[in-house]
Parts: structure tokens; sequence; C-alpha cells
């Protein structure tokens, strides 16, 4: 089975900061790769997929990229509405990366 | 308004059953691969499983393969989800997708709110 593996898997930053999150994939898979963005108590919503391609009404500070086995997910400048778990997942097998938390600094 | 809404869980002994619903609103239901992904407390997200429009194709994680069942009603726009042997490991808050699979996103693009199963 492909693991992905998020790294970090908690990060510290303040308001303002740029943030980068890491997804990599143990195995070529199809591409299709999405993030998403979890807030306590809330259902994932999906922010960006087939790596970057932005859903509609996500704002443009959030950017994926990356290709093959390693993809990123960041957040140009944080906002206070943006501190949350984020998750990665690959399609072609599905699997969900393991969540990187941001949290306030 | 697109949405999501689970019911059906609740406390369940371990070897034994439980049922979970999903209905569909906002969206022609019967158009769109549907999902169910599971989150154990203070864990990560686990795809569960996934039925495509027709119910010909079906597909399970390996961890619930062979005691799960994904099933689906599009005159009555619902998912279900049969939880049978039931085990600790099970205990989670389950969410049901919309699976785009066969669409632009690839992705599960709406979410329920979730229903948790709690399995002791």
């Amino acid at each position: 089975d492909i693991q992905m593996t998020q790294s970090p898997s908690s990060l510290s930053a303040s308001v303002g900061d740029r943030v980068t999150i890491t997804c990599r994939a143990s195995q070529s898979f199809s591409g299709w790769l999405a993030w998403y963005q979890q807030k306590p108590g809330k259902a994932p919503k999906l922010l960006i997929y087939k790596a970057s391609t932005l859903e509609n009404g996500v704002p443009s500070r959030f950017s994926g990229g990356g290709f093959g086995t390693e993809f990123t997910l960041t957040i140009s400048s944080l906002q206070p509405d943006d501190f949350a778990t984020y998750y990665c997942q690959s399609r072609g097998p599905l699997t969900f990366g393991g969540g990187t938390k941001v949290e306030i600094k | 308004e697109v949405q999501l809404v689970e019911s059906g869980g609740g406390l369940v002994q371990p070897g034994g059953s439980l049922r979970l619903s999903c209905g569909a609103s906002g969206f022609t239901f019967s158009n769109y691969w549907m999902a169910w992904v599971r989150q154990a407390p203070g864990k990560g997200l686990e795809w569960v499983a996934n039925i495509n429009q027709d119910e010909r194709e079906q597909y399970y994680a390996g961890s619930v393969r062979g005691r799960f069942t994904i099933s689906r009603d599009n005159y009555r726009n619902s998912v279900y989800l049969q939880m049978n042997s039931l085990r600790a490991e099970d205990t989670a808050l389950y969410f049901c997708a919309r699976d785009d699979i066969a669409g632009s996103t690839k992705a599960f693009d709406v979410w329920g709110q979730g229903t948790m199963v709690s399995v002791s």
C-alpha cells in the first residue's frame, strides 16, 4: 500500500508567516493529490485538487505544488482563520497523510 | 444548498453491528460516487469505502473489508454503511463524503458533519 508522509506533523507560526507543508508518497501514483483543511470538531474542507488547482472559494494565499512523489501546500501569509490541521490525500491508490497541525506561535 | 447529513451512530458492544445512513440534498445524487471516511478520536482521516453511481463498483479499506458493506438508494438520495463484527478500533467519527472521482477534482468535495461510533 502507498504511504503518504506529511512533514512536519505540527508547526507553530505567527500571523503573516509563510508556511509550507510537505507530503511525500512512498511510491509513484496517479498524481491526483488533494489537500484538505480541518478545524476542531468540523468536517474536512477541500482546498486544492490535482496537486495545484484551488477549489472554488479558497483564498489565493493557499497554493499547491509538486509532482512525482513530493508535493507541497503553501500558505503565503498565514491568517487567523488558517490555524487548523491539514491533510494530503492521494488517488490511485486512495490514502490520507497523517496530518499537519498548524498552531499559533 | 449542497448538504450531507449522517445518522445512525451510537454505542455498540464489540462484535455488534450498526448501520449508518447519509442523506444528500442540493445536488443530483445519482450522478456521483459516494464515500465514507472515518477519524478515530485525536487521529487522522482514514478512507473506509466508496461506491459508484449504480452500486456496481464498491471498494473498501483493508481494515474493514469483509466486515463493512457500503450501499446506496438513489431514490432516497442516501448512502449507507453496514458495519458488522465491530471492534474497539472501529471507534471513530464517521463522515459521509461526495466522491468526485469521475469529475474534475477526483477528491472528496462535499462532507457531512459526521456521526460518532463507539465500540465498547
